[in-house]
């Protein structure tokens, strides 16, 4: 079975940082595209950025360039979104999705991770 | 002005069809894109449901029933997805998706499908 398995929810305080995780499992990690989503509660749907696992070819939407950073490791088929600094507006839950396939970055999010809570509070 | 425009609700009857729009941003030609549509209920992530460019370059998703179906309105600039049959099942969000200028994927605001 294709999945993307991600971590548990997390509570931050300001100014902290995290690393939240998405594990792939069924199908060959390095040759399809990473993308992550984010959805403010009661909110739409906001794309972040996409990893390429298989040489980590890295893109952020001009949103949220900066403010976060995508990585991935292939030899655990495993992508990351990681937080220096968190803020309250951080709030979120946060999907990994896979998307497209070899060169094509622009393809369709056929596999949604479970998605992880963030939550930022003081 | 957003990139892409969707109502934000939208009721139907059980067995009746509905059309759901998402319209893009005057000067982003929807002859040219992609539309992707995904389906999402209460307390689950997004499933993927289709795209659909034209009728010689569209894909339905994995397990997605026949039902659901895309289309264009081009004289409104605006992708369309067709649900025939609505059952109770299908009261959920539905988000299109584009992928947009610089690599970026837009995502439009979403409508609500409430079945009556």
């Amino acid at each position: 079975e294709v999945q993307l398995v991600q971590s548990g929810a997390e509570v931050k305080k300001p100014g902290e940082s995290l690393k939240i995780s998405c594990q792939a499992s069924g199908y060959y990690f390095s040759t399809n595209w990473i993308d992550w989503v984010r959805q403010v509660p009661g909110k739409g749907l906001e794309w972040m950025g996409i990893i390429y696992p298989g040489d980590s070819d890295t893109r952020y939407s001009p949103s949220f360039q900066g403010q976060v950073t995508i990585s991935a490791d292939k030899s655990i088929n495993t992508a990351y979104l990681q937080w220096s600094s968190l803020k309250a507006s951080d709030t979120a839950m946060y999907y990994c999705v896979r998307g497209g396939y070899g060169n094509d970055a622009q393809g369709g999010f056929d596999i949604w991770g479970q998605g992880t809570m963030v939550t930022v509070s003081s | 002005q957003a990139v892409l425009t969707q109502s934000a609700s939208l009721s139907a009857s059980p067995g009746a069809s509905a059309s759901l729009t998402c319209t893009l941003r005057s000067g982003i030609n929807v002859a040219s894109y992609r539309i992707y549509w995904y389906q999402q209920k209460p307390g689950s992530p997004p499933q993927y449901l289709l795209r659909y460019k034209s009728d010689s370059d569209k894909q339905q998703g994995s397990g997605v029933p026949s039902r659901f179906s895309g289309s264009k309105d081009a004289s409104a600039n605006a992708g369309i997805l067709l649900i025939s049959g609505i059952q109770s099942e299908d009261e959920a969000d539905y988000y299109c998706m584009i992928w947009h200028s610089r690599a970026s994927a837009v995502f439009g605001g979403g409508t609500k499908l409430t079945v009556l």
